[in-house]
């Protein structure tokens, strides 16, 4: 069984750099044709894709966030994170990780979600 | 990229049927076979319903269906049950090898 768990601090500083880990369980970050992406939802709003990094470590972010975001893993600890850079209220989120079979495109397994509040 | 459009909300009585629709364009949902959907309940995290447009994973219902035709994709949900009542949302592959969402739609079942 496939399980993801994102993990950070809870509140960040606004200009400062939010980061997020997330744990795979179940799966391998190193095998497979899976990306392993980042998505987010503002309280009372949609979801908004962030990016992903696939099996190669090849990443691709969204447009609106790219010159702040960059997401990176580590194979020996079966990690992938999120780090966000010159964060505003705007960031404030319940922040996902998510895998997505190339083969399918769809965003399988969902970690549970950590909020991050950006407050002075 | 711009968001997938989605009705804010959409509303049926237990065993009717109701379709969301989901628009993009020619550069997402139209160019692509890669449109996927998800039911939220609050404070819960998203569940995948659909994927490749009509496709559904092993466990769900097939009162859940999908289609598209253009640049629109459908969900359709059959003999409506209380515990559809949730948000929905579309999410598609787009032309620069990005995914994007769409707003939502929350679904009342009356």
């Amino acid at each position: 069984q496939v399980q993801l768990q994102e993990s950070g601090p809870g509140l960040v500083r606004p200009s400062q750099t939010l980061s997020l880990t997330c744990t795979v369980s179940g799966a391998s970050l190193s095998t497979g044709s899976y990306y392993w992406t980042w998505i987010r939802q503002p309280a009372g709003k949609g979801l908004e894709w962030i990016g992903r990094i696939y099996t190669s470590g090849s990443t691709y972010y969204n447009p609106s966030l790219k010159s702040r975001v960059t997401i990176s893993k580590d194979t020996s600890k079966n990690q992938f994170s999120l780090k966000l850079t010159s964060v505003t209220a705007a960031d404030t989120a319940v922040y996902y990780c998510a895998r997505l079979p190339v083969s399918d495109a769809a965003f399988d397994y969902w970690g549970q979600g950590t909020l991050v509040a950006v407050s002075s | 990229q711009s968001a997938l459009t989605q009705p804010a909300s959409v509303s049926g009585s237990p065993g009717q049927s109701i379709t969301i629709s989901c628009t993009g364009t020619t550069s997402d949902v139209g160019g692509f076979n890669y449109v996927s959907w998800y039911q939220q309940y609050p404070g819960r995290v998203p569940r995948l319903l659909i994927y490749e447009v009509s496709k559904r994973p092993s466990g769900i219902s097939d009162r859940f269906s999908g289609s598209k035709s253009g640049n629109t994709a459908s969900l359709t949900i059959s003999d409506l049950q209380t515990e559809d009542e949730a948000d929905y949302y579309c999410s598609s592959y787009t032309s620069s090898s990005t995914w994007v969402f769409g707003g939502g739609t929350k679904l009342t079942v009356l």
